[in-house]
């Protein structure tokens, strides 16, 4: 079974710095996609930005970058520029392509602080 | 706008009391799902159903049914409730299940069971 582990259950940074929230993950498969949902307190999951696993460039979209290691089944979350609304719970997530495609499958969530 | 309804967004309830949470999408989504959020856990999918009439069992369906007669809407039902599913829920929709960009999701029904 795939499985996802986010091993920081929480991270701090000050305005304006970069961090990097982790996220492994365990398949057999060849295709896949990988995501990372951005959850504020008001609940709503919001998609940050998403990679196919066949493509090796690096998905970016604006501040959020990611590093996909697919040798080693990593995909972190980079954050520039970190901005009191990047506050959140950070969650990330893996959907089969073919085998399992009927779910994503979630880390545990890694609790960001940005301090001004 | 394209939006994922659920409802109610809060819920206390009784153990043993029948409830129902609704959820609703206006995209024409084939693909519906539900997931529990507990810390530490993340989300995990209780059922799923990949167009109407067409429902499975994800990693965590005990004590959950649903159904799925319209496409727009797939209620999760709680037929006798217990504190264990205490819990954030949250419904899913995607276009089709291969889709391949990640879900729209509902903004969530904290349930308190006591």
């Amino acid at each position: 079974a795939q499985t996802v582990t986010q091993s920081q259950p929480e991270m701090s940074v000050q305005e304006a710095e970069t961090v990097t929230l982790s996220c492994t993950y365990d398949t057999s498969e060849s295709d896949y996609y990988l995501f990372w949902y951005k959850q504020p307190p008001s609940r709503q999951m919001i998609l940050v930005i998403r990679q196919e696993a066949y493509k090796q460039q690096n998905a970016t979209e604006n501040r959020f970058s990611v590093n996909f290691q697919k040798a080693a089944k990593s995909f972190s979350l980079k954050i520039s520029d970190s901005q009191l609304g990047d506050a959140a719970m950070y969650f990330c997530a893996y959907r089969a392509g073919l085998q399992g495609a009927q779910k994503l499958v979630f880390g545990q969530g890694t609790r960001l602080t940005i301090n001004p | 706008e394209a939006q994922v309804t659920q409802n109610p967004r809060y819920l206390i309830t009784v153990t043993g009391k029948k409830l129902t949470v609704t959820c609703s999408q206006n995209m024409n989504h084939e693909y519906m799902s539900w997931y529990r959020q507990d810390p530490g856990l993340g989300l995990r999918q209780i059922y799923y159903s990949m167009n109407v009439e067409v429902t499975d069992k994800g990693d965590v369906p005990e004590g959950y049914k649903v159904s799925r007669k319209e496409k727009r809407n797939f209620p999760l039902i709680l037929e006798s409730p217990s504190p264990n599913q205490t819990s954030l829920y949250f419904c899913a929709s995607s276009p089709h299940l291969r889709a391949n960009y990640g879900y729209t999701f509902g903004s969530g029904t904290r349930l308190t069971v006591v």
